[in-house]
Order: structure tokens, then C-alpha cells, then sequence
């Protein structure tokens, strides 16, 4: 099974930061990978697939990179409506679809 | 714009069968670019990937759900459901429907989520 690490699993920050979430895979899964905000009791709101291709509606300021095993998402500013949780998804394999652990991006 | 809404038991009994229904609205289930998936959330933790159908007929599970889990469609309806036999408390969760491109494995489109607690 391929495991996804997200790191740090807390992230203090300020708005109008500039943060970066990264997340590692225990094998390559080429560009097959998604990030995902969810705030509390709602759903995950998809925000990047294939590493880096933008969701529609997702604003620009968001930006995925990566390939092979390493990953990032980048918030370029943060705005308040930022602070949540993001979690990333590898789907190299249907065999099982794993997600990290989680970052909880908080208000410093 | 399809939205999606889980419906059925907020609580259900250890050894039971728990059954979800996903309704599909701005939208057909039967459309052939989409599959449907299930996802559930333990409280305070972590995604759990629990399986997908598309309408090819083709599914994919978890396999360490695998024994437990069918998920079907009913295109009438505009629906698809999850079925996962004999529960136990571990299997309490916020449990998601969710939309993914036919080739991919990403979700594009969630429903709100659905509580269910199984205990006695």
C-alpha cells in the first residue's frame, strides 16, 4: 500500500503569509495526486488534481507542485477563509486510494 | 451545477447492515463520466476511502473493506448506495458520497455527509 505523509500536522500562520503544506508518498505515484480543504463539519472541498491543476472555482492564489514522491501546496497569501484543514490523496492505484493524515493550518 | 445528498439511519446496530443512499441532483447517475464514490471521517480524525462505482458497471474497494462493502446505482432514481455488513463501533464515521471523473480517482463534488453511530 502506498502511504502519504503530510507534514507539519499543525501550521501556525498570519494572514497574508505565504505557507507551504508538504506531502511525501512511501513510492512514486507520478503527478496522481489531489489536495483537499475542509473546515469543520463540512465536506473536503477539492482544490488541486494532478498536482497541480487548479479545481474550478478554486481561487489562484493556491498552487499545487510535485511529482515522483514529493509534494507541495502552496498558499500564496493567506486569507482568513484559508484557515482550515487540507488533506492530500494519492489515486496511483486503484488497488487502494489513501489520503495524509491531515494539516491543520491555524490562525498564529 | 449536480449536487449530492446522503440520506438513511443515523444509528445502527452492532452486527447489523448500515445503508446509505446518495441522490444525485443537476445531474444524471446514469452519465457515463462520472463514478460514484464513498468516503467516511471517524470523528476527529482522518479520510477513509471506502469504494467507487462507475457505470460501466465496473467497482473498486477498499480491500480492507472489501468483504463488507457493495455499492450500487439505480439510474431511475438518480441514486447510488452503500451497503457494509456487520458493524461495529469502528465503523462509526461521517460517511461522504462523493463524484469522481471516470478515469481518475479524485473527488470533484461531495455531499454534505451523513452521521452514523453504531451501538446497541
Amino acid at each position: 500500500d502506498i502511504q502519504m505523509t503530510q507534514s507539519p500536522s499543525t501550521l501556525s500562520a498570519s494572514v497574508g503569509d505565504r505557507v507551504t503544506i508538504t506531502c511525501r508518498a512511501s513510492q512514486s505515484i507520478s503527478s496522481w495526486l489531489a489536495w483537499y480543504q475542509q473546515k469543520p463539519g463540512k465536506a473536503p472541498n477539492l482544490l488541486i488534481y494532478k498536482a497541480s491543476s487548479l479545481a474550478s472555482g478554486v481561487p489562484s492564489r493556491f498552487s499545487g507542485s510535485g511529482s515522483g514522491t514529493e509534494f507541495t501546496l502552496t498558499i500564496s497569501s493567506l486569507q482568513p477563509d484559508d484557515f482550515a484543514t487540507y488533506y492530500c490523496q494519492h489515486y496511483n492505484s486503484y488497488s487502494l486510494i489513501t489520503f495524509g493524515q491531515g494539516t491543520r493550518l491555524e490562525i498564529k | 451545477q449536480m449536487q449530492l445528498e446522503e440520506s438513511g439511519p443515523g444509528l445502527v446496530k452492532p452486527t447489523q447492515t448500515l445503508s446509505l443512499t446518495c441522490t444525485v441532483s443537476g445531474g444524471s447517475a446514469s452519465s457515463s463520466s462520472y463514478c460514484w464514490t464513498w468516503i467516511r471521517q471517524p470523528a476527529g480524525k482522518g479520510l477513509e476511502w471506502i469504494g467507487r462505482l462507475c457505470t460501466s458497471g465496473t467497482t473498486n474497494y477498499n480491500p480492507s473493506l472489501k468483504s463488507r462493502v457493495t455499492i450500487s446505482v439505480d439510474p431511475s432514481r438518480d441514486q447510488f448506495s452503500l451497503k457494509l455488513s456487520s458493524v461495529t463501533a469502528a465503523d462509526t464515521a461521517v460517511y461522504y458520497c462523493a463524484r469522481s471523473p471516470s478515469y481518475y480517482f479524485y473527488m470533484d463534488v461531495w455531499g454534505k455527509g451523513t452521521t452514523v453511530t453504531v451501538s446497541s
